[in-house]
């Protein structure tokens, strides 16, 4: 099944402790990104990819940092959480063509940072 | 840069009326745009995507939207409401220059549809 898998789904940490989210898709899609939800502000980009070794930031991407050694796989960094990171957290991906290609989103990361 | 401006973080339709969900964006560039659809405690699902062929795009579910340049306006539509489509909807728009991928969301419109 094509699909676009995050881990974990909720997760609840403390200030200044460093986590990873990890969100992989096996549709060998280049395109992958990573979104946070927050009422009445939608989906904010924080970083996308564009293939492997090749990342932008997007419009929220303080406090964040990404990586994409591997197609499949785009992990979210964040080295020293803070509670304003208290989020819901999408990953996407989709094809590289020009095409304005479909986004596959995951079914999202809830984020608490007490 | 670009923007989405979605008119009405909530909107209320009886069931059976007709669904108007405005979108309104802003690109430097021909964009591309997309309705998604969230349901509670889901991810994110395309209901239609506008890529520069009709003007008038049809999706899942009944749904339609008409790309009007003039109006740089991409307004999601449904002759008539079912109780299932409640849920939040975003606007998306896409520019592709330099070999880079932009996406934008608006803020989303949450529907609600009385029976």
């Amino acid at each position: 099944e094509a699909q676009v898998t995050q881990n974990p789904r909720y997760l609840i940490t403390v200030t200044g402790k460093k986590l990873t989210v990890t969100c992989s898709q096996n549709m060998n899609h280049e395109y992958m990104s990573w979104y946070r939800q927050d009422p009445g502000l939608g989906l904010r980009q924080i970083y996308y990819s564009m293939n492997v070794e090749v990342t932008d930031k997007g419009d929220v991407p303080e406090g964040y940092k990404v990586s994409r050694k591997e197609k499949r796989n785009f992990p979210l960094i964040l080295e020293s959480p803070s509670p304003n990171q208290t989020s819901l957290y999408f990953c996407a991906s989709s094809l590289e063509r020009a095409g304005g290609e479909t986004q596959y989103f995951g079914p999202g990361t809830r984020l608490l940072v007490l | 840069a670009q923007s989405v401006t979605q008119l009405g973080s909530h909107v209320s339709v009886s069931e059976g009326a007709l669904v108007l969900l405005r979108c309104n964006y802003s690109s430097s560039v021909p964009p591309y745009l997309f309705w998604y659809v969230q349901y509670p405690n889901q991810g994110l699902q395309l209901l239609l995507k506008y890529t520069s062929a009709a003007t008038l795009v049809k999706g899942i579910n009944g749904f339609e939207a008409e790309f009007k340049k003039s109006e740089t306006s991409f307004h999601l539509t449904k002759p008539s409401a079912h109780m299932s489509d409640a849920a939040e909807y975003f606007c998306a728009v896409l520019s592709v220059s330099g070999g880079y991928q932009k996406v934008t969301f608006g803020t989303g419109t949450k529907l609600q549809v009385i029976p």
